[in-house]
């Protein structure tokens, strides 16, 4: 079946540092989401990512998705402690409906 | 409009005993899905449904089951619980053809 990694599972940083998280998928997607999750908190969807190189920003946070759509990064500038949180990708496959495959996420503590 | 919601927030079984997590959401959603969140395990599928009437397995379906029976209900039924499925559970729902899910606040399960 589909397996999607994602890297670093964890990632300690100073305010004011940037950050990169990258998501790979064992096969081809047909589109890539990111979700932010708080500590105790639920996922809450950031951006979905349809077409080959697609490059997205939402203020300091800027995705990409691969040329091959089988890999994602997301790298935010700066950041803030409201950045802390859990960072999850999700991959759709290419067939039919197919369910979102979600990374074990890349949890992000920033200290001021 | 309360979006996903879902009950209890908290439970505690003993090992055997069978219960329903609900989850209901008032954005008129085809899709809805369940998931377990386990400590560096990311979010796997339990159990999804693309309209009333209509379910399917996800990743981990074993003791678990569903019905659809309206647009706005999705339940979870815990045959006879086991430690292995203390996890905290999200339900989520996503319109049709948007893709971007929604999640509930989870329900924090433990199984003694």
């Amino acid at each position: 079946g589909q397996q999607v990694m994602q890297i670093p599972q964890y990632q300690h940083v100073q305010e004011g540092e940037d950050f990169t998280t990258y998501c790979n998928s064992s096969t081809t997607l047909s589109n890539i989401q990111w979700y932010k999750q708080r500590p105790g908190g639920h996922p809450v969807f950031l951006i979905q990512l349809v077409k080959s190189g697609e490059v997205k920003k939402q203020k300091r946070l800027t995705f990409q998705f691969g040329e091959a759509k089988k890999n994602s990064s997301l790298h935010i500038t700066a950041t803030q402690t409201t950045d802390v949180g859990t960072y999850f990708c999700a991959g759709r496959g290419n067939s039919g409906y197919s369910t979102l495959t979600f990374g074990k996420g890349t949890m992000l503590l920033v200290s001021p | 409009n309360a979006g996903v919601t879902q009950t209890p927030k908290f439970q505690v079984l003993k090992t055997g005993q069978s219960m329903t997590l609900q989850c209901a959401q008032d954005m008129n959603h085809e899709y809805m899905s369940w998931y377990r969140q386990d400590p560096g395990m990311g979010l796997r599928l339990i159990h999804y449904s693309v309209g009333a009437g209509i379910t399917d397995q996800g990743e981990v379906p074993n003791g678990y089951n569903v019905s659809r029976s309206t647009t706005e209900d999705f339940p979870l039924r815990l045959l006879s619980a086991a430690p292995s499925q203390t996890s905290v559970y999200f339900c989520a729902s996503s319109r049709a053809g948007s893709y971007e899910q929604y999640f509930g606040p989870g329900t924090r399960l433990t199984v003694t």
